[in-house]
């Protein structure tokens, strides 16, 4: 089946630390990879996305880059600020329709900065 | 633009009753999906709906059932509540394949 498992939190920082939040997955076929930030009292929101492997999402300074051969799609930034504050989902979907059909989530990454 | 609202924010039901949690979509999107999101856990997909049919169901029993009306709006009915049916439940919508999800805030069912 497929599944995701992304690294335990709660994760916490300081301002301007590099922040990674590792993400690996299986899954039956050519997958499509998520990341989902969920911010205090607000709803589930697309942070990015890849499609192929090796191909990297980016958004708000976060980068992660799909890697076939370990299956993986780590999160990365390189300074983070207060207001990145949140949980962080990483997700995966199979399909013709991969985009927004079933999308398995990993447990989500609790992540606290500090000022 | 008005974006994915749900109703109630919050509910409390006893064993055995049953629930209809509601959705309103965004403007302009087809598809609604529902997921429910366990304390501690990533949310698991229970079923889509486009175009007021189901397109795609998780593993869940069928006393998770639901419609979409015309409007694109959608409810989502739990019968014969267990205490393990205790979750946030989210909606999404999203104007069809390779277009982003749109999630709403939730809504939180306790069950006692």
């Amino acid at each position: 089946g497929n599944s995701v498992t992304q690294m335990e939190g709660p994760v916490t920082l300081s301002e301007e630390a590099f922040l990674t939040i590792n993400c690996t997955y299986t899954a039956t076929g050519y997958p499509s990879l998520f990341w989902y930030v969920q911010y205090p009292g607000e709803g589930l929101q697309l942070l990015l996305k890849a499609t192929k492997a090796d191909d990297k999402g980016s958004n708000k300074g976060f980068e992660a880059t799909y890697r076939k051969e370990t299956t993986s799609f780590h999160l990365e930034k390189g300074s983070v600020q207060v207001s990145d504050s949140a949980v962080y989902f990483c997700a995966l979907s199979v399909g013709a329709r991969s985009n927004d059909y079933k999308l398995s989530f990993g447990a989500g990454t609790t992540v606290t900065v500090r000022a | 633009e008005t974006g994915v609202t749900q109703s109630p924010t919050h509910l409390i039901k006893t064993r055995g009753q049953q629930v209809t949690l509601r959705c309103s979509s965004q403007s302009g999107h087809n598809t609604v999906s529902w997921y429910q999101q366990a304390l501690g856990q990533g949310p698991q997909f229970i079923f889509q709906y486009y175009r007021e049919e189901e397109n795609g169901r998780g593993n869940f029993p069928p006393r998770f059932s639901g419609l979409q009306f015309p409007n694109y709006s959608s409810e989502l009915n739990v019968n014969a509540l267990e205490l393990d049916d205790s979750a946030l439940y989210l909606c999404a919508s999203s104007s069809g394949s390779h277009s982003p999800l749109h999630f709403g805030n939730g809504t939180r069912l306790t069950v006692t």
